[in-house]
Formats: structure tokens, sequence, C-alpha cells
């Protein structure tokens, strides 16, 4: 059973231009959280999502930040018209349907630079 | 304040030491308490976790939980090389995983 999967690794965008981040949970698993990792700082929570379904996004920045989670195909997180500030690592986590949400698998991560 | 107070280290100590790793916080909603490892360039995976107070052990580790002084700590016994990694506690009021709040990370690194 893979793991969960982020791709792009590393991705560099210009300031102003839009990052796409993509993550495949795992099979079987109908949860996915984003969570930011700046240095120095601890994960923060940024948005919990189902299939076709945001359910908190209480930590997304209100501009330029969104998620989606479609029936079909990876769970996508939209940074547009990135800014320096938004250079940090980005982690998916997904959990199974019929279990405590605490166990939650971690992808490898997104470390988006931002030129 | 934070929610969560962890000490970054960096914390160094000699194969087959016992390692003590501890968080603070100031939610005394909190009752899930979770310990992370992180390697360098990887996603977080879960180690312990405990609900409310008391203690939890898998083999060489042992997670505390002191819900009065909000204290909880993750101790290692006969510590390997391998062990090296950062170290991430997180907390939650409940267990449906999308209000934890992580600590900082303890870097830890356990010298052969």
């Amino acid at each position: 059973n893979a793991g969960v999967m982020q791709n792009p690794r590393h991705l560099v965008r210009r300031r102003g231009q839009e990052a796409r981040l993509r993550c495949s949970p795992m099979k079987g698993h109908s949860h996915v959280y984003w969570y930011r990792q700046l240095p120095e700082e601890g994960l923060k929570f940024m948005v919990y999502l189902q299939k076709e379904n945001i359910i908190d996004e209480s930590g997304m920045p209100k501009e330029r930040f969104s998620a989606e989670f479609p029936k079909e195909g990876p769970s996508i997180l939209r940074i547009q018209q990135v800014v320096r500030g938004d250079s940090a690592a980005y982690f998916c986590a997904s959990s199974p349907p019929d279990r405590f949400r605490y166990e939650q698998y971690f992808g490898p991560g997104t470390r988006l630079t931002v030129t | 304040q934070k929610e969560v107070e962890q000490d970054p280290g960096p914390l160094s100590v000699p194969e087959g030491a016992i390692v003590s790793l501890n968080c603070t916080y100031s939610n005394s909603a909190f009752q899930y308490f979770m310990w992370y490892r992180q390697y360098s360039r990887k996603g977080p995976e879960l180690l312990m976790y405990t609900y409310s107070s008391g203690n939890k052990e898998d083999g060489r580790f042992t997670a505390q939980v002191d819900k009065s002084s909000k204290y909880i700590s993750l101790f290692i016994r006969d510590s390997q090389p391998s062990d090296s990694a950062t170290y991430l506690c997180a907390m939650s009021v409940s267990n449906t995983g999308n209000q934890f709040y992580f600590g900082t990370g303890t870097s830890l690194t356990v010298i052969p």
C-alpha cells in the first residue's frame, strides 16, 4: 500500500505566479489535511477536506489560498500570486474514515520557494 | 502565549542514553496527545498517542501526560543513532484531527 504522495517535492515560483501542490492520500483514505511548516515553527493546520467537501478551512489565509479534493484525482492546494512569505514546506496528511483522526499519515511534503 | 511550547534543542546524547523530550501547553481542554518523529526532509510519522492523563509504553518509548501540570513527556530508552530526528508533540481537544496544535519540535542527535 503506497503511502501519501505529494508532488512536486520541490517547487520554485517567482513572486506573483501561482503554485499548485498535489496530494494523493493513501488508498482507502477519505480525509485529507494540509499543513504548513515554516522554519523554526511548528506545523500549522490549514484545511481539512473530505471528498468534494471542505470541512474546516479555519487555518487557511482568507486570500490567495484555496483547496479542493475532487471526487476523482488528488487533493490540490492552490496559492495564487505567491509572495516570499509563502515559502515553506507544505505537508498533506490523510486518515481513514473509520478511525480516530489522530492517526494521520503524512506525505513527504512539497517545499515551495518563492523568489 | 503559544498553545504548545517545546524546547527546540538541539539535544545530543550518546548511544544507549535515556532521552527525555517535553512539551507544555496552556489549553486545559486538550485531551489527546501525540508524538511524531520527523526525519530530515521527510513528513512526520506518528509514534505514540495518549488520551487524557497517564503513561503509555511501546517498546523503547514511553509517553507520559500530566494534565494537572499541563506537561507531556516522551522517554526513549536505550537510544540508537537511528533515533536521530526531530520530535514533534501535538495535542487536540477532540479526536477529529482538524484542530491539532503542534510544538515546534526538538532536534535529537544520538551519537554512536
